[in-house]
């Protein structure tokens, strides 16, 4: 159910900047991953994934890190845009099949 | 390619009354579908997971009887929420990935979701 007085984490930067949003997973297990973006309203959109015999991968503008020594994800934007800003989740294959998603970042950028 | 549509975008109900929600894959055949809510400021939680010509597989704690889940074709699963209460007011969203392809080397597409409330 609902906890009241939930806030997501943050993340606010300036257009121009590069942004690091970064993500713990506990299923040592799991083996692919993917960051998803969504705005308010709407339903999250692939922005990119990784396969756990990985430890980087880049797409246009963005790159995911993955460290499975310490279980840890990042996603990394370049030159932040306002259209950017938006919740970030990231998610995990936990082997059934299905994906299991954090608990999000909400990335605000200013112009 | 990829793109699921999920209708209606919001609804509104009366307490007690059922509310259908359609999610069909546009431009691939989905043998599997599933489904997820979501609370403001929260991630996203399985509900459950749709299988064309079969039941469903219900995530714990989500009743299936007041879930109600049919996979009739390759393209089109339906939620319906029964005997609706303002407690189920939330964000549902549909998504599917093209059948044939695993997870393990594959994203999953999502519908651009339901908001529900429940008066």
């Amino acid at each position: 159910g609902e906890s009241v007085g939930l806030h997501l984490p943050t993340l606010s930067v300036q257009e121009g900047d590069n942004s690091i949003i970064n993500c713990a997973y506990s299923n040592s297990a799991s083996d692919y991953f993917i960051w998803y973006k969504q705005e308010s309203g709407k339903g999250p959109q692939f922005i990119i994934d990784i396969r756990s015999n990985m430890d980087k991968r880049q797409g246009q503008r963005v790159t995911v890190l993955l460290n499975k020594t310490v279980k840890h994800l990042s996603l990394q934007i370049a030159a932040t845009q306002p259209g950017d800003s938006a919740v970030y989740f990231c998610a995990e294959n936990t082997g059934y099949s299905t994906l299991t998603f954090g608990k999000g970042t909400m990335l605000l950028v200013s112009p | 390619g990829a793109v699921v549509s999920q209708h209606p975008s919001w609804v509104i109900c009366k307490s007690g009354t059922s509310v259908k929600i359609e999610c069909r894959s546009l431009d691939f055949q989905a043998t599997t579908m599933f489904w997820y809510r979501q609370f403001p400021k929260q991630s996203l939680m399985l509900m459950a997971t749709s299988n064309e010509g079969s039941k469903a597989t219900y995530e714990q704690g989500v009743e299936k009887d007041k879930f109600l889940i049919n996979h009739a074709s390759l393209t089109l699963s339906t939620l319906t929420v029964t005997s609706a209460h303002p407690e189920d007011s939330s964000f549902y969203i549909c998504s599917a990935r093209p059948s044939g392809q695993g997870i393990g080397n594959s994203p999953l597409h999502f519908g651009n979701g339901t908001r529900l409330t429940v008066t």
